[in-house]
């Protein structure tokens, strides 16, 4: 079965400053990767999602993420931290070892913007 | 226009009682799912009906009960609720495929006095 890892709970950046957030997989096939962003008091909400067609994937607010198959990472970038990317965010994994479609989450990383 | 709504928003009722969430999905996705989001924010699935069939049961106490009456609605029913059932439960949806993401709910808070 396919999983994921976030490299540490709790993130800390000045604003403008660089974002990298953490996410390594492990998986038998060609994962499918994602992104999701929670907000306090709110369901997830999708940042962007790796499918195998690019191995650079946009998603919205400047978020961005890289698939390594090498590292068997899917890291999450954003050149410039904005107050209101503060946020819960998890990584995750498509199952597709299952016989449905199933995600698996990460265990999130907290990002906070220091002003 | 919500495209996955959950009620009620907040629920707190004391050990032993019965209690529902009700999920609703206007995307015409075939699967609706029910995810568990502890204190710790660590999420876990529970459920996944596609197209009102159970095809996902995550070792889930049989006092969690979910029901389809149709692809857009998923509800769940908690009998004799205990303590550690207090967190918050999330309803989402998708497409079928493996490459389909997930589609919230805003979450119901449970708390278990």
């Amino acid at each position: 079965a396919q999983s994921v890892t976030q490299l540490g709970s709790h993130v800390s950046v000045s604003e403008g400053a660089l974002v990298l957030l953490r996410c390594n997989y492990s998986s038998s096939v060609p994962p499918y990767l994602f992104w999701y962003v929670q907000y306090p008091n709110q369901g997830l909400q999708l940042l962007l999602k790796y499918t195998s067609a690019a191995t650079l994937v946009k998603g919205i607010n400047g978020f961005e993420a890289e698939f390594k198959k090498s590292e068997t990472s899917f890291h999450l970038t954003k050149p410039s931290a904005h107050m209101s990317d503060a946020a819960e965010y998890f990584c995750a994994v498509s199952d597709r070892g299952s016989s449905a479609s199933k995600i698996i989450f990460g265990s999130g990383t907290r990002l906070s913007i220091r002003p | 226009d919500t495209a996955v709504s959950q009620t009620p928003k907040y629920l707190v009722t004391q050990m032993g009682n019965d209690k529902s969430i009700k999920c609703e999905q206007n995307l015409g996705h075939d699967t609706m799912y029910w995810y568990k989001q502890d204190s710790k924010k660590f999420l876990k699935i529970m459920f996944s009906y596609n197209n009102k069939e159970l095809i996902i049961n995550e070792t889930v106490p049989n006092r969690f009960s979910p029901k389809s009456p149709d692809k857009a609605h998923l509800n769940l029913h908690i009998n004799s609720l205990e303590l550690g059932d207090s967190a918050v439960y999330f309803c989402a949806s998708s497409e079928s495929s493996y490459n389909s993401p997930l589609h919230f709910g805003n979450g119901t808070r449970l708390t278990v006095t």
